[in-house]
């Protein structure tokens, strides 16, 4: 099984601000790394998936680093806003089926 | 394309009695992944098949789940008896197995299962 950690918890930022937050495995021995983005009552969606070290995808406002030497991923948002809450789940590829290993989430509230 | 379809969306049931989810894949993928979302332990994996194959059934909990895949397109998870503590969110996902394992996952709607 890989562990992955997120941290921290949960957080609040308020409008505008930009904030980040983190995905730790102690092993690189994975496929690919993935974030999803998990509204309150609907359903996990694909936002990046992250394969070489050293690895950076963007969408818009959201961005994503890799670092498999040192064991983290940095899921950032720049310019928070309300629509951004959610929570942000980071996930290994365990195998080459495509088998998710899922962290706990990072639950982001953005305050106007 | 319309996506993962997932049906019921709800369902409440007394304890005892069958409860059967469905899932129908998005055209060409080739993965399905079934997932129980709970307070208590988050997402978990319950079971995928790849080309209708069981892959890994070990997240199942207990003889009383039981999944099938009868068609490249369709799936099914079954909890004879229902038990209360079953009640939870239950996830499909759909998915193009690459070499790589580097396929993204795509979540149906979910069902929300309340089991009296």
């Amino acid at each position: 099984i890989l562990n992955v950690e997120q941290s921290p918890q949960s957080l609040h930022v308020q409008e505008g601000d930009s904030t980040n937050f983190t995905c730790s495995f102690p092993s690189s021995n994975f496929y690919a790394l993935h974030w999803y983005r998990w509204e309150t009552a609907k359903s996990p969606e694909a936002l990046f998936v992250m394969t070489l070290n050293g690895d950076e995808k963007k969408k818009g406002r959201i961005s994503a680093t890799l670092n498999t030497k040192e064991g983290y991923s940095y899921l950032y948002i720049k310019g928070s806003q309300p629509e951004d809450s959610a929570t942000y789940l980071c996930a290994l590829s365990a195998d080459s089926w495509g088998k998710l290993q899922f962290g706990a989430g990072t639950q982001v509230v953005v305050t106007p | 394309d319309a996506g993962v379809i997932q049906s019921p969306r709800h369902e409440v049931t007394e304890m005892g009695q069958e409860v059967t989810l469905r899932c129908k894949l998005i055209s060409g993928h080739n993965s399905l992944f079934w997932y129980r979302q709970t307070m208590m332990r988050g997402l978990e994996l319950l079971i995928y098949f790849n080309n209708n194959v069981p892959i890994d059934d070990s997240g199942m909990p207990e003889d009383r789940f039981s999944a099938k895949m009868p068609n490249a397109s369709f799936s099914t998870l079954k909890i004879q008896p229902s038990e209360p503590r079953d009640s939870a969110v239950y996830f499909c996902a759909s998915s193009l197995a690459l070499a790589g394992g580097t396929n993204e996952q795509f979540f149906g709607p979910g069902t929300r299962l309340t089991v009296l």
